[in-house]
């Protein structure tokens, strides 16, 4: 059964902390990203990550990091230098960069 | 002024209705096209994919394509309650960049 899952499905977060969002797809795509989705808003591009062992930042990388060291998985880390981080954050692949993205469930992250 | 401009809504409308959401770009460079249907607190999940213009039909769900007007659309028709949802638009040019979304609308199927 393919897919993105996404977990946890929620997690707070004290401040201070840092905190990893998992993010792992079986459907061999190369290229994945990472959204933010504020309440009554559109996606924000974190990062994304067009093969293993690259990645660029979006439109707002700011108080984010992300690595890629497997094709499969693609996890951000919410750092303490992000000031505002309570949102709903997607996660995303696709066979290649521009073309049609497939979303995971998201993660809401709240903070304490 | 934002590369993909789509109306916040709310869009309420009594069951069985026909539903047309919108959304206008300035890039004249975007190729494919792409609707996301995103419920409440779950991802967006893909309903509908287009390559430059014209119309693409799949059963209530019709996507419209005008390049010359840098104009999209999606028409519901016999529109259902569980078609309340927020609606997103994607698109890209064909140089392998990111998808540029719309902010969504949200629409309400009234029984």
């Amino acid at each position: 059964d393919g897919g993105i899952t996404q977990s946890p499905k929620y997690l707070f977060r004290k401040e201070g902390q840092n905190v990893t969002l998992s993010c792992e797809q079986n459907l061999n795509h190369d290229a994945m990203y990472w959204y933010r989705q504020d309440p009554g808003q559109g996606l924000r591009l974190i990062y994304y990550s067009q093969i293993v062992n690259d990645f660029q930042k979006g439109d707002i990388a700011e108080g984010y990091s992300v690595s890629r060291e497997k094709k499969e998985s693609f996890p951000l880390t919410v750092t303490s230098a992000q000031k505002n981080p309570t949102a709903f954050y997607l996660c995303a692949s696709s066979m290649g960069s521009g073309e049609t993205q497939y979303f995971g469930p998201g993660t809401r992250l709240l903070v304490l | 002024q934002k590369e993909v401009e789509q109306d916040p809504g709310p869009l309420s409308v009594p069951e069985g209705a026909i539903v047309s959401l919108n959304c206008t770009y300035s890039n004249s460079a975007f190729q494919y096209f792409m609707w996301y249907r995103q419920y409440s607190r779950k991802g967006p999940e893909l309903l509908m994919y287009t390559y430059s213009s014209g119309n693409k039909e799949d059963g209530r769900f019709t996507a419209q394509v005008d390049k010359s007007s840098k104009y999209i659309s999606l028409f519901i028709r016999d529109s259902q309650p569980s078609d309340s949802a927020t609606y997103l638009c994607a698109m890209s040019n064909n140089a392998g960049n990111m998808l540029t979304f719309g902010g969504g609308t949200r629409l309400m199927v009234k029984p």
